[in-house]
């Protein structure tokens, strides 16, 4: 069946370090890839998206790049704030007949320290 | 606009006891979703509403769940003779139910104890 797995944490990084998170799929078709943010307290908001190969979705400094010949989606920055520290979660979704459902990874939690 | 919003946002109950979870959708989403978080665990699918079709029910762990959502829009999930392997956070997301990709708008959660 489909599948994300993530590297597994929790991450602890400094203030202004770069930041990588590792995500790899395994899917029946081409899905579109998510990576959602949940700040502590609150419900997941999606933080960026990338619905065919080689695009790159960015939002508020992070990127991430879908590759097909790696079936990898890894989510980067280039410098993490404090305000960064929240769970990370990579997801893919299959368009087609009665798929609509999100699969998710387990999730990263991330910790910036000042 | 207004999000998804669940309630109660915390629900401690004993072992035995019935549960029940709601969601508000955002107003105009046809499509409604509910997941499980565990600890240690990502985000397992339970059930989908679209409009009137009938829900898919395929992630439902057992027969003690069910869910239903009345009028196309508010959603209330049942749990039954609650277990302690129960204890999770339960998020309901929402959707305009567009084919394709369709981003999903996730509540804060309903975090259920069952000691």
């Amino acid at each position: 069946g489909d599948s994300v797995t993530q590297m597994e944490g929790p991450v602890t990084l400094s203030e202004e370090a770069f930041l990588t998170i590792n995500c790899t799929y395994t899917a029946t078709g081409y899905p579109s890839l998510f990576w959602y943010v949940q700040y502590p307290g609150e419900g997941l908001q999606l933080l960026l998206k990338a619905t065919k190969a080689d695009d790159k979705g960015s939002n508020k400094g992070f990127e991430a790049t879908y590759r097909k010949e790696t079936t990898s989606f890894h989510l980067e920055k280039g410098s993490v704030q404090v305000s960064d520290s929240a769970v990370y979660f990579c997801a893919l979704h299959l368009s087609g007949a009665g798929s609509y459902q999100l699969t998710f990874g387990k999730g990263t939690k991330l910790s910036v320290i000042p | 606009g207004a999000g998804v919003s669940q309630s109660p946002s915390n629900k401690v109950t004993e072992k035995g006891k019935d549960v029940e979870l709601r969601c508000d959708p955002i107003s105009g989403h046809t499509a409604l979703y509910w997941y499980r978080q565990s600890l240690g665990q990502g985000l397992e699918f339970l059930i989908y509403f679209q409009g009137n079709s009938a829900p898919d029910k395929s992630g439902l762990p057992s027969d003690r769940f069910s869910a239903e959502r009345t009028g196309g829009s508010v959603s209330t999930l049942t749990i039954q003779r609650t277990q302690q392997e129960d204890s999770a956070v339960y998020l309901c997301a929402s959707s305009l139910g567009l084919a394709g990709v369709d981003e999903q708008y996730f509540g804060p959660g309903t975090r259920l104890t069952v000691t």
